[in-house]
């Protein structure tokens, strides 16, 4: 299966508190990306690091990515309540076809 | 509000019937993709278009049917379905079906078969 794992599957924290989500992954990629999934709702873009690139940062996101361990993380700081929501890293093979695979995904809630 | 929009946003229907649910997105995207989304799980990928042409099908059962009629249209045509179809189908859309082109996703189509 190319699916990818998170960790942890939920997590629960106060405002104000940062939030750390973990990927990993089996196959070469790409690129990895992260989203974020209200209840209910499609599916939000968040970030997109390379492969050839080890950290990127947008607004209160810093994303890792680690090829020779397989393995990304998603660093929120300074949570908010809004901030609640289903968070998936998802990642392209490296046939250049835009086909993504999904990890399991973490629940964030965010208690204000 | 997302720019890509899915429609009906409910749909329940028997094992018997037919329907077809409807995305349509006005971002001059050229890639289109329908998901399948189970409860408490990750999207899988169902049907990748590219210029309104079939470039993947992810092993997906003949009773899903998709079309592209144009470039900004996508369906996805439901016939005999089980009641394992059960689950929200998302449409998504990037500019073209390169790997570094983020995907918009609509809001989903929450399908119950009775």
């Amino acid at each position: 299966s190319q699916q990818g794992e998170e960790d942890p599957q939920a997590l629960s924290i106060q405002e104000g508190e940062n939030a750390t989500m973990n990927c990993s992954y089996k196959t070469s990629i790409n690129n990895l990306q992260w989203y974020r999934q209200n209840s209910g709702r499609g599916l939000v873009h968040l970030i997109l690091i390379r492969s050839n690139e080890r950290e990127k940062h947008s607004g209160r996101l810093r994303v890792t990515l680690d090829t020779s361990k397989k393995s990304s993380s998603l660093l929120i700081t300074a949570s908010r309540a809004a901030d609640t929501a289903s968070y998936f890293c998802a990642f392209v093979g490296q046939t250049g076809a835009n086909n993504l695979f999904f990890g399991t995904g973490t629940r964030l809630t965010v208690i204000p | 509000d997302t720019e890509v929009t899915q429609t009906p946003k409910h749909l329940v229907m028997g094992m018997t019937n037919k329907k077809s649910l409807k995305c349509e997105q006005h971002m001059g995207h050229r890639a289109m993709y329908w998901y399948k989304q189970k409860a408490k799980k990750p999207p899988e990928l169902m049907f990748v278009y590219s210029y309104e042409k079939l470039s993947i099908n992810e092993s997906v059962p003949s009773r899903f049917s998709p079309e592209c009629p144009n470039s900004s249209l996508l369906n996805l045509h439901l016939h005999a379905l089980q009641p394992e179809d059960s689950a929200l189908y998302l449409c998504a859309s990037s500019q073209v079906e390169q790997s570094n082109q983020p995907q918009h996703f609509g809001d989903g189509t929450r399908l119950s078969i009775l």
